[in-house]
């Protein structure tokens, strides 16, 4: 059982579309951060939040991160091919120092 | 800032040969450092942890013997894949923590092919 559960696995919509994706866990985190990833490269930190209920936006992207800190969403409004992307949640515990990764959401932004 | 290097980026051995994988944060000092694996269009896995100085710690079923690591300074992790066999080509990541909220920076991948 992963300790955290993201969705959808699997994404395809055309360029212009919304879309969320989600993180959701029974443990508190500390933290929590998104990265997206490119094929045959490492993932680049896309947000860190921190607080509960915290909310960040980064052009098109907006990250929220839930009132008691176990789960969050990623929105993304008007996708673009250039959004396609392995995109990961990772989750800091409030004990060691170690992440705890999402199984990933593929998303495919088709033209 | 936070920019992590990673060489080489990919490598081609035969099988039995180790094969030695460095990993740097370049600006900045990195009080953690962490070894994944990743298989293609899947999560990264977790493989071990290390700081500076001291032994790395293994994730259960993580042989150390046949992954050794070794963390040099506070800029500076390397990974040696000991004996390598087929089974153990992969994509390798390393990442970087500075402790801010945890926040790891991760390095841009070596490529592992045994043949």
């Amino acid at each position: 059982t992963q300790l955290l559960e993201q969705s959808p696995q699997f994404l395809s919509i055309q360029e212009g579309e919304n879309l969320t994706v989600y993180c959701n866990s029974s443990s508190v985190f500390s933290s929590l951060q998104w990265y997206r990833q490119e094929p045959g490269e490492g993932p680049v930190l896309l947000v860190t939040v921190v607080t509960g209920g915290e909310v960040k936006k980064l052009k098109r992207l907006t990250f929220q991160f839930g009132d008691a800190r176990k789960d969050s969403s990623l929105h993304i409004t008007a996708a673009q091919t250039g959004d396609t992307g392995l995109y990961l949640c990772a989750g800091a515990l409030e004990y060691g120092n170690k992440l705890v990764f999402g199984a990933g959401t593929i998303l495919r932004v088709k033209s | 800032g936070a920019v992590v290097s990673q060489h080489p980026s990919w490598v081609i051995c035969k099988s039995g040969t180790s094969v030695k994988i460095e990993c740097r944060s370049l600006d900045f000092q990195a009080t953690t450092m962490f070894w994944y694996r990743q298989f293609p269009k899947q999560s990264l896995m977790l493989m071990a942890t290390s700081n500076e100085g001291s032994k790395a710690t293994y994730e259960q079923g993580v042989e150390k013997d046949k992954f050794l690591i070794n963390h040099a300074s506070l800029t500076l992790s390397t990974l040696t894949v000991t004996s390598a066999h087929p089974e153990d080509s992969s994509f390798y990541i390393c990442s970087a923590s500075r402790d801010t909220y945890n926040e790891q920076f991760f390095g841009p991948g070596t490529r592992l092919t045994v043949l």
